[in-house]
């Protein structure tokens, strides 16, 4: 069974702080999706990397896909408190099936 | 605002009753999703359409009932429901069934089972 790891589970941080956070699995996927879910709502795609070693900025956020394609990570810079919300990753295997790793769950404190 | 619908936003039922969750997409997307979000768990692919027809069951209990009249419309038949079956129950949409395609969600459905 296929399995994304997302870590930390929860990160709690002061506004203007930097931050990562990771997607691991020991499997290759063709993608990977983040999604930013908040409270009350579904997730809300934020970007998509296709190929090994592709590293996407959306402003202060940085997304990097590992280079066997097993992997990503998600920087962001001088965190706000808008940027609170659960973070999720979704690899599409082989199989073009889409699997979601558990999240990690962020709170920037003001 | 995803253009994805969902209602209703909250429902409450016991284990004998019957109910429906209701999804709309107004992105004239080809495929539909049902995803269940429990507390601790990956979000789970339940079912999906694509062009009205059921491409994937991913062994959801029969108690789960969905329903695509057309391509704008995905229902999800609930009865005789498990306490354990409380969860987000999310509806997505997408272009067509390619597991890269960006997914709109709508708001969900929280389901509390009693």
């Amino acid at each position: 069974t296929q399995l994304l790891e997302q870590s930390p589970q929860f990160l709690s941080i002061q506004e203007g702080e930097n931050l990562t956070v990771y997607c691991n699995s020991s499997s290759v996927f063709s993608s990977l999706q983040w999604y930013r879910q908040e409270p009350g709502e579904g997730p809300v795609l934020l970007v998509t990397v296709v190929t090994g070693g592709e590293v996407k900025k959306l402003k202060r956020l940085t997304f990097q896909f590992g280079d066997a394609r097993k992997d990503s990570s998600l920087h962001i810079t001088a965190a706000q408190p808008g940027d609170t919300g659960l973070y999720l990753c979704a690899g599409a295997n082989r199989d073009d099936k889409i699997i979601f790793g558990k999240g990690t769950r962020l709170h920037i404190l003001p | 605002e995803t253009g994805v619908t969902q209602t209703p936003r909250h429902l409450v039922m016991g284990m004998t009753n019957k109910k429906s969750l209701k999804c709309e997409q107004h992105l004239g997307h080809n495929a539909m999703y049902w995803y269940k979000q429990s507390a601790k768990k990956p979000l789970e692919l339940m079912f999906v359409y694509s062009l009205e027809e059921r491409v994937e069951n991913n062994s959801v209990p029969s108690r789960f009932s969905p329903e695509c009249p057309n391509s704008s419309h995905l229902f999800l038949h609930l009865h005789t429901l498990q306490p354990e079956d409380s969860a987000l129950y999310l509806c997505a949409s997408s272009q067509d069934g390619q597991g890269y395609n960006e997914q709109f969600f709508g708001p969900g459905t929280r389901l509390t089972v009693l």
